[in-house]
């Protein structure tokens, strides 16, 4: 398994700041992947991060308004920019430790709620 | 794109009792997660069916992924108030690229 922590937990926001959202597993692993959780909603891929290249975004999720780092293997992050209502949601980060897709771990989330 | 239609969306049992929720997807599955999640809280990782035909139990859970891979169910038996909570399925694209149903809420009263 793997353990995963971030963040903040949550956090209230004005709308037009930029909020970073941090990520930290137990063990070292090749992808990070952040989602996104709207108000009654089901999760959606944000992006895919490895270390030493750019992230890669899903359709709709652009760099300019969620850039993410990825520093080393066990450590990422995710900013929230120019935030508006409309990113209110929770953001979690999602392991897959073993590289073989057979077990995919989330974080806590982080709670976000911009006014 | 995939996309996982669950059923119900909404169960309301007695404890002690059994259930069965529902994962029908519109493509081929290649891997069929099960995650449990509190309200506004992170996931629960339960089971992960890959084979047809295959299942797995954990506890009172048990999930299987029928023969065509297309359909996948979670039964739990003897239901707790423990159990109680959001079941999410998710269908693996790609080795963390995950397609989520939109969720089954489970309410058992004691």
């Amino acid at each position: 398994s793997a353990v995963i922590s971030q963040k903040p937990s949550r956090d209230i926001c004005q709308r037009g700041t930029s909020l970073t959202i941090q990520c930290q597993v137990d063990s070292q692993v090749t992808m990070m992947f952040w989602y996104r959780q709207q108000p009654g909603q089901s999760l959606t891929l944000i992006a895919t991060a490895n270390q030493g290249s750019e992230a890669t975004y899903e359709s709709g999720f652009v760099i300019d308004k969620f850039p993410i780092s990825r520093p080393n293997l066990t450590f990422s992050t995710l900013t929230v920019s120019n935030m508006s209502p409309e990113d209110s949601s929770i953001y979690l980060c999602s392991v897959n430790p073993y590289d073989r897709g057979d077990e995919q771990y989330f974080g806590p989330g982080t709670r976000l709620t911009v006014t | 794109s995939q996309e996982l239609e669950q059923s119900p969306q909404s169960l309301i049992v007695q404890e002690g009792k059994n259930l069965t929720i529902n994962c029908t997807s519109s493509k081929t599955l290649y891997g069929l997660y099960w995650y449990k999640q509190k309200y506004g809280e992170g996931l629960i990782f339960l089971m992960m069916l890959q084979k047809g035909g295959e299942e797995k139990s954990h506890e009172k859970i048990t999930a299987k992924l029928d023969e065509k891979k297309q359909q996948s169910s979670l039964h739990i038996t003897a239901s707790q108030p423990s159990h109680a909570g959001i079941y999410l399925c998710g269908a693996d694209s790609s080795y963390g690229k995950l397609t989520f149903g939109q969720g089954t809420i489970l309410t058992v009263h004691p």
